[in-house]
């Protein structure tokens, strides 16, 4: 059980377009999903937080214009990253929450965004 | 400040060397404390929850323990396959339901 998936594993994009990353709880719903980013060798950082429903809240310093977060149901939530440039390249990580009653996070296995 | 620190930062063993892992934190209202396994190129991988002082989980080869200001991760007799990198997470009071991670500890086992 508490499988999430992502897609795609990797995607490569020129400098100045979009890219959607798919996020999905396969076997529960998620009323809280996140989203990380992670640089080589170092620790997970938390982007922003988004619940079923509601709008997302970012983490300080996240841009919420460049990276948009839709949360449309209990079991799928997109990052968007919008006009991507070479600086955003990096590895993208979701997580998902079963609720209220569960502290635990569940990861996917990672995007890695190249952009050229 | 709220923080979470482990080490050592690197760590090779032996197969069959034994050793622990350490997870240091400085939070006001501790929720929870998490560790997770994560291998090159991939998510993390759920280990244990610990919510108490003195609570201990255990999981084949490994073992996690919990005081007030740090929990430990005990690798018994570890093998080549549990090389990965370990983290550890701290739910508290002051983040709601966010994680703050450590930044991990790059475990390699050699045969």
């Amino acid at each position: 059980g508490a499988v999430v998936s992502q897609h795609p594993s990797w995607v490569i994009c020129k400098s100045g377009t979009s890219v959607k990353i798919e996020c999905r709880s396969l076997d529960f719903q998620a009323t809280t999903m996140f989203w990380y980013r992670q640089f080589p060798k170092q620790s997970l950082m938390l982007m922003a937080t988004s619940n079923e429903g509601s709008k997302a809240t970012y983490e300080q310093g996240v841009e919420k214009d460049k990276f948009l977060i839709n949360h449309a149901s209990l079991t799928l939530s997109t990052l968007t990253v919008t006009s991507a440039h070479p600086e955003d390249s990096s590895f993208y990580i979701c997580s998902a929450r079963a609720g209220a009653s569960y502290n635990e996070q569940f990861f996917g296995p990672g995007t890695r965004l190249t952009v050229l | 400040e709220d923080q979470v620190t482990q080490s050592p930062e690197a760590l090779r063993l032996q197969e069959g060397e034994s050793s622990s892992l350490n997870c240091s934190y400085t939070v006001s209202g501790l929720r929870g404390l998490f560790w997770y396994r994560q291998d090159p190129g991939k998510g993390p991988e759920f280990l244990f929850t610990l919510y108490s002082a003195g609570e201990e989980k255990e999981k084949e080869r490994l073992k996690a323990t919990l005081t007030k200001k740090e929990s430990f991760l005990h690798i018994t007799a570890p093998k080549p396959e549990d090389s990965a990198t370990y983290l550890c997470a701290v739910q508290a009071m002051n983040y709601g339901q966010n994680f703050v991670f450590g930044p991990g500890t790059r475990l390699s086992v050699l045969p």
